[in-house]
């Protein structure tokens, strides 16, 4: 089975741009999540997404959105892009619906903010 | 508020010897499910144990196994007979709530370096 792929796999924006980042699940997967990775904060949960609704949501502002497709590849955007959003975002899927699921993460994007 | 300690930083062994990461939570959940990642350079998170809150079992997978203590509320993680194949970061992680585990807390991860 395929694993989780991200694209792009590198990013260079400047502060006010915005960027949209993509995440192709496991086949079977229902849902997505996606985390922010920085030295600073470490790894950080932004959103869920299962069966095309956001089930869960972390403590992000309202810049961060995400929207997941009917095939349940998930999409996530950030808009007016400030320093501070420069991270690796990572993206994991799982079944989404059994008690002891696993997430499995993609490679990641590296995103860096000028 | 869940939260994920791992209080050693980084750790140094030379290849062979065997080393045990630390891992405490803190959750109010009575069922929660706790999580062992491992990131490499290439910046992919490896999953590599599960274990639930109801099933207190250790285990040995290979070279790696985990001691789970919920009266410590610990979570540690050893390798035994390291290689320099497993120098990365190692990540414990939680779940939130019962149900899926698709809310993850992360503790700050523990950058292990094998040398030969």
């Amino acid at each position: 089975k395929a694993g989780v792929t991200q694209t792009p796999r590198y990013l260079i924006k400047t502060r006010g741009q915005q960027v949209t980042l993509s995440c192709s699940p496991i086949s079977g997967h229902r849902s997505v999540s996606w985390y922010q990775q920085t030295p600073g904060q470490g790894l950080q949960f932004l959103f869920e997404y299962f069966s095309e609704t956001q089930r869960n949501k972390g403590n992000f502002p309202g810049r961060f959105s995400g929207r997941q497709f009917s095939n349940s590849r998930s999409e996530m955007n950030v808009s007016t892009l400030e320093l501070g959003d420069s991270a690796l975002y990572l993206c994991a899927s799982s079944l989404g619906t059994v008690l002891t699921d696993t997430q499995y993460f993609g490679p990641g994007t590296r995103l860096t903010v000028l | 508020a869940q939260k994920v300690t791992q209080a050693q930083t980084e750790i140094s062994v030379v290849e062979k010897e065997d080393v045990t990461l630390d891992c405490v939570y803190e959750t109010r959940d009575t069922t929660y499910y706790l999580f062992w990642y491992k990131q490499p350079p290439s910046g992919e998170l490896v999953f590599l144990i599960r274990r639930n809150s109801f099933d207190e079992q250790n285990e040995i997978s290979g070279r790696y196994s985990w001691n789970f203590q919920k009266s410590t509320s610990s979570f540690n993680f050893t390798i035994t007979a390291s290689q320099v194949v497993d120098s990365a970061v190692y990540f414990c992680a939680l779940s939130e709530g019962p149900g899926t585990a698709s809310k993850l807390t992360f503790g700050t991860g523990t950058r292990l370096q094998v040398t030969l």
